[in-house]
């Protein structure tokens, strides 16, 4: 069974800054990765799908990379309403979650 | 977009059985997408119940297999949610949505707990 881990858990930055966040697969998935971003008492919402196709709807800021075991979300610039938990997913047999990073006001 | 909304009941007994639905509105269940139920739990996070194509096909996490069945309603552009031998570890945030490889629409979540 495929497992999937986030680091870090938490990410304390500034509006502005530049964020990055990655996600590691036990296995190879090639590049059959997604990332969400959730905010309090909202459901997760797809940022990036195939490991760098963005949603419909998502702004530029956000971008994916990787492929095989390391995946990277990068917010290019952080603007207040990015603060959120993000999650990756990838679907072997069925779909399964990463436990999230956090990434908060400094 | 399509859109997707939980209704049910927040509260269930130990032992006692969750019946939730997920109605389905701008488009139609018999599209080629699966429609599936994930729940967020204190415990366990972001965690996949099962699935349902409307043919009826279904598929369900291995560790609730015995506990979950979900089915679909054409007629009402809706599918269903059952688990039974409910405990407080199933406790926490009920969502439906819509699959391919990746949930691409999410309805807004429903808050089970269970209590006596």
């Amino acid at each position: 069974e495929i497992v999937l881990t986030q680091s870090p858990a938490t990410l304390s930055l500034s509006p502005g800054e530049r964020a990055t966040l990655s996600c590691r697969a036990s296995q190879n998935i090639h590049r059959y990765l997604a990332w969400y971003q959730q905010k309090p008492g909202q459901a997760p919402r797809l940022l990036i799908y195939d490991a760098s196709k963005r949603a419909t709807g998502i702004p530029a800021r956000f971008s994916g990379s990787g492929s095989g075991t390391d995946f990277t979300l990068t917010i290019s610039s952080l603007e207040s309403e990015d603060f959120a938990v993000y999650y990756c997913q990838h679907r072997s047999d069925w779909p399964i979650f990463g436990p999230g990073t956090k990434v908060d006001i400094k | 977009q399509v859109q997707l909304q939980e209704s049910g009941p927040g509260l269930v007994r130990p032992s006692g059985t969750l019946s939730l639905t997920c109605d389905v509105s701008g488009g139609s269940i018999s599209s080629l997408n699966w429609w599936t139920w994930v729940r967020q739990t204190p415990g366990k996070g972001l965690e996949w119940i099962g699935e349902i194509y409307h043919s009826g096909s279904t598929k369900y996490n291995p560790s609730l297999k015995s506990r979950v069945a979900i089915s679909v309603d054409k007629s009402k552009n809706q599918f269903s949610l059952k688990l039974t031998s409910m405990t407080a570890a199933d406790t926490g945030v009920y969502y439906c949505a819509k699959i391919v490889h990746y949930l691409d629409s999410w309805g807004q979540g429903t808050l089970v707990t269970v209590s006596s």
